[in-house]
């Protein structure tokens, strides 16, 4: 069985670029959740994705935005870059119906200089 | 507002101590995760509470949550260094729904 993996593992971009991190979900998953995690802070919930539709979003602007393709993997894309957009992104993936088990991956780290 | 209260943030103690930490709220959640996370790495699911007042064990690691779903703890026997991380705890409000985290509790367990 196949974990959740996400690329790239790190990235660096300045101030009003525009990124794109992917990720693929673990075998069997249908569902796939998107975390920033600030330095010292928990995940905080950006958007989750189901049958290739945004199914639920945290309070992030609308420069956040992403995809899910029809194998489940999916895209997290974030439009004019911030300093404070700097974090650990997360993907976590799961079966729609289950308990909130989510399935994390190891993640990507964005530097917004 | 931070609906999950996680206490300790930060706890160092020696190998063979016993701790407890905490996760509380004012919000019922249908379930109740917590994961363990090292730095520059994605959290790693430990367990998952759903009943009122479930206890579960995992060899060293006792997990509670409490009979109004509000609350939850970690406890661990005989810490060991290896135990070394970010604990997260976190909600979940209905099955199918996002995650809601807590800041986290970090643990330095030193031989």
């Amino acid at each position: 069985e196949t974990g959740v993996t996400q690329s790239p593992t790190h990235l660096i971009k300045t101030r009003g670029q525009q990124v794109t991190l992917r990720c693929s979900s673990q075998s069997g998953h249908n569902t796939v959740s998107w975390y920033q995690q600030a330095l010292g802070q928990g995940p905080q919930f950006i958007f989750q994705y189901y049958r290739e539709e945004e199914n639920g979003r945290g309070n992030f602007p609308p420069r956040f935005s992403g995809l899910q393709f029809p194998n489940y993997s999916s895209e997290l894309n974030v439009n004019a870059l911030e300093l404070d957009d700097s974090a650990l992104y997360l993907c976590a993936s799961r079966q729609f119906r289950d308990y909130n088990e989510q399935f994390f991956g190891p993640g990507t780290r964005l530097t917004v200089l | 507002t931070q609906l999950l209260e996680q206490s300790p943030q930060f706890l160092s103690i020696q190998e063979g101590e016993n701790l407890t930490v905490y996760c509380n709220s004012s919000s019922v959640f249908s379930s109740l995760q917590w994961y363990r996370q090292e730095p520059g790495e994605g959290p790693v699911l430990l367990v998952t509470v759903v009943t009122g007042g479930e206890v579960k064990k995992l060899k060293r690691l006792t997990f509670q949550f409490g009979d109004a779903r509000k609350d939850s703890s970690l406890h661990i026997t005989a810490a060991q260094p290896g135990d070394t991380g970010l604990y997260l705890c976190a909600g979940g409000r209905q099955a199918g729904t996002a995650l809601i985290f807590g800041k986290g509790t970090t643990l330095s367990v030193s031989s």
